[in-house]
């Protein structure tokens, strides 16, 4: 079975410019989950889908960054424009709720690592 | 609001050595879950091991256990017989089982294996 699938890898991008990150979460998985890592730091939450709607964005900067999740499947995470600080790791988590009680783990992508000149 | 804290920025073992990393953390709810997530330098959160708060008996994974306490928030993870590849960064996380049904981390230990 195909874990979490995020793309791309690494980007590297000037200051100003805008980004989006890919992630395809785990077949049947309702609920989604974009993380933020700073270097030597826990993951923070961005935002959490439940199928298509968030339910958890307090925690994005929605002036710059935004996110969708298309017909409750893949999710992407854009951001414009990119400033210095954000450099970082970008995660996203899939799981599976029912009933309202989440009791799976978390299982996470490799990542996409941000970097802002 | 919750809050996860390890104490320990970096620790190192003598491979086949036991160690353990320390987790505090703070909430209100009596009804929550706790984690240890690994992650290598390829960057993926693997689970390690998982702990419902409404369980007495501590978890254990084969090498990893872990020490919970509820009434003094610890969950500390023991690592047996130390292996090269358990060198990563661990993350102690905790989740509500009701509401938010996100994960907080804590700020991470680097674990570093000595042959």
């Amino acid at each position: 079975e195909a874990g979490v699938v995020q793309s791309p890898r690494y980007k590297i991008i000037e200051k100003k410019q805008p980004v989006a990150f890919w992630c395809n979460p785990i077949s049947g998985h309702n609920t989604l989950y974009w993380y933020l890592q700073n270097l030597g730091q826990g993951p923070e939450l961005l935002i959490r889908y439940e199928n298509e709607e968030a339910v958890d964005d307090s925690q994005l900067p929605k002036d710059r960054f935004s996110a969708e999740r298309l017909k409750g499947v893949d999710s992407t995470l854009k951001i414009q424009p990119a400033e210095l600080g954000d450099s970082a790791v970008y995660l996203c988590a899939s799981s599976l709720v029912t009933s309202g009680v989440n009791t799976g783990e978390l299982f996470f992508g490799e990542g996409s690592r941000l970097t802002v000149l | 609001a919750q809050t996860v804290t390890q104490s320990q920025p970096e620790m190192s073992v003598q491979e086949a050595e036991t160690v353990t990393l320390s987790c505090t953390y703070d909430t209100s709810e009596s009804d929550y879950y706790l984690f240890w997530y690994k992650q290598p330098p390829s960057r993926q959160m693997i689970l390690v091991i998982r702990q419902e708060a409404y369980k007495q008996q501590n978890a254990t994974e084969n090498r990893f256990s872990v020490n919970f306490q509820k009434a003094a928030k610890s969950f500390s993870l023991k690592i047996s017989d130390s292996q090269l590849g358990d060198a990563a960064m661990y993350f102690c996380a905790y989740r509500s089982a009701r509401g938010a049904q996100k994960l907080v981390f804590g700020q991470g230990t680097r674990l570093t294996i000595n042959p």
